[in-house]
């Protein structure tokens, strides 16, 4: 079946740097999503990208759809202590039950005041 | 924006007992509603796809008899956790998505339950 890998798995940072994470795909996908979840909450959407190659921004954060349809980034810059939190991207593929989400593992974000 | 309303937050409940959670879109109609379940630091899994008027799409693995699930109409959508057991303990969060909006999925804000 279509699997996500995600990286990376968890991240240390200072305030004030900049972020990145990314998602590959072993199969292509048509739109591209991606997540913030807080502790005990359901995940909230962050960007979401329905065209190769589509870059897209939301405040500090840029996404991208790669060209390829098998990846995505995000990017998250001048990181602030409300960053901390696990990042998923998703992937939909064309239709039927592939036309249902998939998600990556997760990136942990945690930001150091 | 489209708006998931997922109740309850929370629910302990003893071993042997069935638990219904309820996933309501608050502000559009979702023809279909998704249940994930989500153990403690990992991803999120597909349960099962709600269909509205309809029976329920399972994942495999998943015992459509242990987890019931209802679409009675276009904004509601219940999960019955069936005679729970300690296993069955874990965060369940529903989706649904505004076909009339552009955007992703809307998630409600999860159930954490616990099956003593």
């Amino acid at each position: 079946g279509q699997q996500l890998n995600q990286s990376p798995q968890s991240m240390f940072i200072q305030e004030g740097e900049d972020v990145s994470m990314n998602c590959t795909s072993s199969s292509i996908f048509n739109t591209w999503l991606w997540y913030k979840q807080d502790p005990g909450e359901g995940p909230v959407l962050l960007i979401a990208l329905y065209k190769a190659g589509e870059l897209t921004s939301n405040g500090r954060l840029t996404a991208q759809f790669g060209i390829t349809r098998k990846d995505s980034f995000l990017n998250i810059s001048a990181s602030i202590p409300s960053d901390v939190g696990i990042y998923f991207c998703a992937g939909q593929g064309y239709g039927g039950s592939q036309g249902n989400l998939i998600f990556g593992k997760g990136t942990k974000l945690s930001v150091k005041p | 924006g489209a708006v998931v309303s997922q109740h309850p937050s929370r629910v302990i409940c003893k071993s042997g007992t069935s638990v219904k959670i309820e996933c309501r879109s608050l502000d559009f109609q979702a023809t279909t509603m998704f249940w994930y379940r989500q153990f403690p630091k990992q991803s999120l899994m597909l349960m099962a796809t709600s269909n509205e008027g309809s029976k329920a799409t399972y994942e495999q693995g998943v015992e459509k008899d242990k987890f019931l699930i209802n679409h009675a109409s276009l904004t509601l959508s219940t999960l019955t956790v069936t005679s729970a057991h300690p296993e069955d303990s874990s965060f369940y969060i529903c989706s649904a998505r505004d076909r009339q909006r552009t955007g992703g999925y809307t998630f409600g804000s999860g159930t954490r339950l616990t099956v003593v």
